[in-house]
């Protein structure tokens, strides 16, 4: 699986937008974009995951650049509970075992 | 919607006990997958289960042992603690036909004295 690199630390004003950037340069054709979030001890949750398409849903937009070698998580009006580490993973989504490798991934803090 | 469940939420042990933690998956999900996270540190895989099959390991070690049962809930041995093995251990499911999205429990909080 490909490795990413994220900031380690960003500040969002309430009620703003977070944009949460990731590099995946040696990420492989069959390799998907994923993103969890993990508030304070509570088990990692799914935000969002995509493949080469820009993707949304009720919780986050995911850019992916053309090239696939970087995306953005965008949290549209980031609250005070988007407080959390948001990790972004590359994965192949067929591989029979299908692990998660979390790297450092990006403390957000989200300031009212 | 119904989510991952693990129990015990907490446990405290001594050192050379054993202890099970066990998992129950999303309900129709075939794949369960065991993950350790220690003090500041980010989760680390541990196992998966595939169809009662193992289907992945990482770094656990030769101390732990896992199963899936043919309900799918999964169980998580572990013996001869030592305080290393103090951390968060979460349990993840998937459907396999269906992306393979894991899905977390809350995690079972694993504390060895």
């Amino acid at each position: 699986d490909a490795k990413t690199t994220q900031p380690p630390s960003m500040d969002c004003a309430e009620g703003r937008a977070a944009n949460l950037p990731c590099n995946h340069s040696t990420i492989s054709g069959n390799e998907y974009v994923y993103w969890y979030r993990q508030i304070h001890s509570q088990g990692p949750q799914y935000i969002i995951h995509g493949l080469k398409n820009n993707e949304t849903n009720e919780m986050a937009s995911l850019i992916i650049t053309e090239d696939r070698k970087s995306s953005t998580l965008i949290l549209p009006h980031a609250t005070l509970r988007d407080t959390a580490v948001y990790y972004c993973i590359v994965r192949v989504t067929y591989n029979q075992g299908g692990k998660l490798i979390f790297g450092q991934g990006t403390e957000l803090s989200v300031k009212p | 919607a119904a989510g991952v469940i693990q129990s015990p939420r907490h446990l405290i042990k001594e050192k050379r006990e054993t202890a099970t933690l066990k998992c129950y998956p999303i309900p129709r999900h075939d794949t369960v997958y065991w993950y350790q996270q220690g003090p500041g540190q980010d989760p680390q895989f541990l196992i998966s289960f595939y169809e009662k099959m193992q289907s992945d390991k990482g770094s656990i070690p030769d101390r732990f042992s896992a199963q899936q049962f043919s309900d799918y809930h999964s169980e998580l041995n572990m013996s001869s603690l030592e305080l290393g093995d103090s951390a968060l251990y979460f349990c993840a499911s998937s459907l396999r036909n269906s992306g393979r999205t894991q899905y977390f429990g809350p995690g079972t909080r694993l504390l060895v004295l």
